[in-house]
């Protein structure tokens, strides 16, 4: 079913510290996964995306795991920043006959603390 | 290289009024897609257009909402009658094409119903 009005889960870290944010998600049909960062009062900003033929991504301070036997997402943040407190949110890309509709996660809210 | 713009940022309007939402894509992107956000959930998927169709319109309430994106112009989400529960973050995002493609996200247009 879907979550209404729950608080989101939190994690709070120390600057400069690794952050590891996970998720699960449903589909084990969807082949497309996005990860998005979202500050308040902003739209989500993309920050890593990965396909169901790989296990691993990496760019610039981030790693995307996906395990598809448990339907596990994870974020890694390499030297957390200040600036990278927000929240984030992992999505899903369900294949369906139209096709391109994405389905987020609740989020995690990632506190940086100086 | 402009992103996905949305406007209003902030609409006000009363009960039973109307609201219009604009989106322009990024520039070059043909497939827009309209999310809806509640205070601390995920986005929720309402529609998926492109240029004068719609091609996914599921996640759209069928009475009140309706949604368009003409060959000339911006996309506009259409709320007829509003009422309180209308109150949301309404998001815009767009792609290149369909599939397996991220899609970026305007800043949204924040609703209030008096």
């Amino acid at each position: 079913g879907e979550s209404v009005g729950l608080h989101l889960p939190t994690l709070s870290v120390q600057e400069g510290d690794n952050s590891i944010i996970n998720c699960a998600y449903s589909n084990s049909a969807s082949d497309y996964f996005i990860w998005y960062k979202q500050e308040s009062g902003k739209g989500p900003q993309f920050i890593i995306d990965i396909r169901s033929n790989m296990d691993k991504r990496q760019g610039q301070r981030v790693t995307v795991l996906l395990n598809k036997t448990v339907k596990h997402l994870s974020l890694q943040i390499a030297a957390t920043q200040p600036g990278d407190s927000a929240v984030y949110f992992c999505a899903e890309m369900r294949i369906e006959t139209s096709g391109s509709r994405l389905t987020f996660g609740e989020g995690t809210q990632l506190t940086v603390n100086p | 290289n402009a992103g996905v713009m949305q406007n209003p940022r902030h609409l006000v309007r009363r009960r039973g009024q109307e609201a219009r939402l604009r989106c322009s894509p990024m520039k070059g992107h043909s497939h827009v897609y309209w999310y809806r956000q509640l205070p601390e959930e995920g986005l929720k998927f309402m529609v998926y257009l492109q240029k004068e169709n719609i091609i996914d319109e599921s996640g759209m309430p069928k009475e009140r909402f309706s949604a368009e994106f003409p060959k000339e112009g911006p996309s506009i989400l259409r709320i007829q009658q509003v009422v309180r529960g209308d109150s949301a973050a309404y998001f815009c995002a767009s792609s290149r094409t369909a599939g397996n493609q991220p899609q970026h996200f305007g800043d949204g247009t924040r609703l209030s119903i008096l």
